[in-house]
């Protein structure tokens, strides 16, 4: 498995600011992800972080809210853009082992704005 | 539309009880299948998937392609099993990308 974390851990923001989650992992990966689940809710994938281009979005984001950026195989950032209410959330960085079709979660990032 | 079903939000059971957490889905093909186990303060992880045909923490899963099911099991539940479960289908039509159902709660009382 891939050691995975996130920081920071939580965060209290208020609206209209922005606020980056950086996601480090402990081994060189092709494929990351940012997901997001709300209060009482299952997961739901953001993007898929590609290395050295631009992220691929799901259906109903888009970059200008949530910028990703993917430097390295081992480390990216989500922003989480002019924030509201709507954006409180845990937002969990993944990893999926190259060759096989697991995958692995960070911790998670809890953000609640007000 | 593809999807992943879990119909049951809460499943409370008595320890030593059998347990069967239910998962269908309306992929087409055959796709791999997980279950993914969030215990209290701890992180998304791995429990199992079909095609390893394991037996982990003597939880088992097998897949019904005529029923289009993958229903989670585990004979005599233990209090140390409650936790939020996550059927994840592999959505190989959609760049191999997993899909969460809404996710089982289970609780075992003693």
């Amino acid at each position: 498995s891939a050691v995975i974390s996130q920081k920071p851990s939580r965060d209290i923001c208020q609206r209209g600011t922005s606020l980056t989650i950086q996601c480090q992992v402990d081994s060189q990966v092709t494929m990351m992800f940012w997901y997001r689940q709300q209060p009482g809710q299952s997961l739901t994938l953001i993007a898929t972080a590609n290395q050295g281009s631009e992220a691929t979005y799901e259906s109903g984001f888009v970059i200008d809210k949530f910028p990703i950026s993917r430097p390295n195989l081992t480390f990216s950032t989500l922003t989480v853009s002019n924030m509201s209410p709507e954006d409180s959330s845990i937002y969990l960085c993944s990893v999926r082992r190259d060759k096989t079709y697991e995958q692995y979660f960070g911790p998670g990032t809890r953000l609640t704005v007000t | 539309a593809q999807r992943v079903t879990q119909p049951e939000k809460l499943l409370s059971v008595f320890k030593g009880a059998p347990v069967e957490l239910k998962c269908n889905y309306s992929y087409s093909g055959s796709p791999e299948l997980f279950w993914y186990v969030q215990y209290s303060r701890q992180r998304l992880q791995l429990l199992l998937r079909h095609i390893s045909r394991e037996s982990i923490k003597g939880f088992t899963a097998d897949l019904n392609k005529g029923e289009t099911s993958f229903h989670l099991k585990k004979p005599f539940a233990q209090e140390e099993d409650s936790a939020m479960y996550y059927c994840a289908p592999l959505n190989n039509n959609a760049g191999n990308m997993l899909t969460f159902g809404g996710g089982t709660r289970l609780m075992v009382k003693p």
